[in-house]
């Protein structure tokens, strides 16, 4: 079967980092985008951004450039979210989800979503 | 304030038919195709829809879609209860290099 599975929640301090993992398994992990999406408590979904994992080149939301990085691990079939500098407002459940094989396609299966808490 | 514009709320009685919108622009619904996601809180987003009406395997010819130049609709016909949930619109923006636009998400009530 075909999976995403991401790490547990978290909870950080302002001011603190936080990474998030999602492994991949039921396909050729390097044959589709990674993305990384997420909702903060009341709101809509929001593009963070994506990574190519045959590559490793990803690009980010204009909005969190300088703050988040992503990586992965083919080894493992695994893609990870790095995001720095935290703030209240990054409090949110974040959702990584594969795409296709060009970043423009459809995201047509997500993670269980990890929920991040950012809390003095 | 989300780059898509949806309702915040359409509701309907069961066996009906409801339609949610999605309005963007240019570089964005204009030019590339519409997905729509199923979103129940606390599970994982549900691709509905992609390139503006495909269905992905599973999921009932009740859920269409369908794009204009700068806008889309999803159509959910026969209402079922267990419709109830946040919809979403999302698609790829050629601005800023390039990224990825949700609307602001519909929330179906079946009354």
């Amino acid at each position: 079967q075909v999976h995403l599975v991401q790490s547990g929640a978290e909870m950080r301090k302002p001011g603190a980092s936080m990474k998030v993992s999602c492994r991949a398994s039921g396909y050729t992990f390097t044959d589709n985008f990674v993305h990384w999406v997420r909702q903060a408590p009341g709101q809509g979904l929001e593009w963070v951004g994506r990574i190519e994992p045959s590559s490793g080149a990803a690009s980010f939301a204009q909005n969190l450039q300088g703050r988040v990085t992503m990586t992965s691990d083919t080894s493992i079939s695994t893609a990870y979210m790095e995001l720095t500098g935290l703030t209240s407002d990054d409090t949110a459940v974040y959702y990584c989800a594969r795409g296709g094989h060009q970043v423009w396609l459809h995201f047509d299966l997500w993670g269980q979503g990890t929920l991040v808490t950012v809390s003095s | 304030q989300s780059v898509l514009t949806q309702p915040p709320s359409v509701s309907g009685t069961p066996g009906q038919r409801v339609t949610i919108s999605c309005s963007g622009s240019s570089s964005n619904i204009g030019g590339n195709n519409v997905n729509w996601y199923q979103h129940l809180p606390g599970t994982a987003p549900k691709l509905l829809i992609y390139r503006n009406d495909q269905r992905p395997s599973g999921v009932p010819d009740r859920f269409s879609g369908s794009k204009s130049g700068t806008s889309a609709s999803l159509a959910i016909s026969g209402l079922q209860s267990d419709d109830e949930a946040d919809f979403y619109c999302a698609a790829w923006d050629d601005s800023l290099n390039g990224h990825w636009v949700f609307g602001g998400g519909t929330k179906l009530t079946v009354l």
